[in-house]
This record gives structure tokens, C-alpha cells and sequence, in this order.
């Protein structure tokens, strides 16, 4: 059975500073791996989709990268602001049709102005 | 639509009480998930549908709960004689084609239960 955790569990990070957020997967047969980003009481916005032959992708001061092998991603945030605040979650897709996208519990970031 | 809408947005029910949680996905996309996300948690998987066929429900916790797709289109999950720990946020989520084909998924805003 697939599990996903993410270290650490809360960041608190002064304004501008660059920072990693942690994901690893038990099983590394997947076929990708998205990251979310959850403000409070709101629903999971998707920031990126990494393919499992892909080893990165990029979208603004965001950046994803994932090593297969290791079973690890990482999801690098530069110059961060404040509006970064929110909780950042991984979710590792099957490399079996029908199967179901397994969560971590997230990471909380706060960025301080 | 353009997203995934979810009503009611919230829904405060008393323990014994029916409840039934709406989930409209993009238009046209064939697959559909359910995940319960307790407080502070990351969302776990309730059930998935393939258009109308519900082809994998090993995660809802209890025969109290039920989902629907009769179309394959908009889904609704239900929850009998609901008790407290069912108190959750509720999400609903679509994707393009059937699942573990390499495509995201798009989440709505979800439904929160909280059952006193």
C-alpha cells in the first residue's frame, strides 16, 4: 500500500526566503506526482504535474522535482511572500488504471511580511 | 462549467440526520473521486467512478455511505444517520479520462459536514 509523507509538518519563514517542501512515496511504481496548494476552508488548488518520466517542472517561483527511484519529491518556492501562506500537498498517481491519487498530509506555510 | 462546483458549501446536520453532498465536475470528464479530508489532514479516497460505474468504493469507511453517478455526470455522496466522526470536509474531484492514466485532477471547493 502506497504511503506519502511530507516533512516538515509546519514552516514558518520570514518574507523573501527561498524554501523546500518534502514528499516521499513508499512505492515508486507512479505514474505522477502533483502538488496542491490548500488556503483554509477552500478546496485544493493544483500547482504542478510532474509525469514519472519527467524529472522537474517549473511554473512561476515554483519549481518540482522528483526523483522515482528514491521515492522523493521536492517543491522548491523562491523570494517567498506572504500570500504563500497556505498548506502545500502531494499527491502521488498510480501506474495502475483505476487506481486513486494517495495523498500526504501536507505541510503548513506560513511566510512572514 | 469551468470547475468542479460542490454544494452546499456547508452543512451542519444532527447526529441521526440523512445528508446529501452535490458534486458537479467539469463537463465531460470521465472520472470522478470522492475523498474525506479530516482537520489537519491530507484528503483520503472514498470512491471512484468511471462515467456511471462506481468502480472502486474501498474507501468509504461504513454502509452508511453511499455515492452515486446515475449519468456520468454529476455524482451525490450520502450519508445515513450520520454520527460525529463523519464530520469532515467532503471533496469532490474530476479528471479528463479514467484514473492512473497520467492526467491531474481538478478539486472543488469542497462541502464541510459538521455533525453536532
Amino acid at each position: 500500500k502506497q504511503e506519502v509523507t511530507q516533512i516538515p509538518a509546519a514552516l514558518s519563514v520570514p518574507e523573501g526566503e527561498n524554501l523546500v517542501l518534502n514528499c516521499s512515496f513508499t512505492d515508486s511504481a507512479i505514474y505522477n506526482l502533483q502538488w496542491f496548494r490548500q488556503d483554509p476552508g477552500k478546496g485544493l488548488t493544483s500547482l504542478l504535474l510532474i509525469q514519472s518520466s519527467q524529472r522537474e517542472q517549473t511554473s512561476g517561483r515554483l519549481n518540482a522535482s522528483l526523483d522515482k527511484s528514491s521515492g522523493r519529491s521536492t517543491l522548491y518556492i523562491a523570494a517567498s511572500q506572504p500570500g504563500d501562506s497556505a498548506t502545500y500537498l502531494c499527491a502521488v498517481g498510480p501506474d495502475n488504471y483505476g487506481q486513486n491519487f494517495v495523498f500526504g498530509p501536507g505541510t503548513r506555510l506560513s511566510v512572514l511580511p | 462549467g469551468a470547475g468542479v462546483s460542490q454544494s452546499p458549501r456547508y452543512k451542519v446536520a444532527k447526529r441521526g440526520q440523512d445528508v446529501a453532498l452535490r458534486c458537479d465536475p467539469i463537463s465531460g470528464h470521465v472520472s470522478l473521486f470522492w475523498y474525506q479530508q479530516a482537520l489537519g489532514q491530507g484528503p483520503e479516497f472514498l470512491t471512484y467512478f468511471q462515467n456511471e460505474a462506481q468502480l472502486d468504493k474501498s474507501g468509504l469507511p461504513s454502509d452508511r455511505f453511499f455515492a452515486e453517478r446515475p449519468e456520468g455526470s454529476v455524482s451525490t455522496l450520502k450519508i445515513q444517520r450520520t454520527q460525529q466522526e463523519d464530520s469532515a470536509v467532503y471533496l469532490c474531484a474530476s479528471s479528463l479520462v479514467e484514473a492512473g492514466a497520467g492526467y491531474g485532477y481538478t478539486f472543488g471547493s469542497g462541502t464541510r459536514l459538521t455533525v453536532v
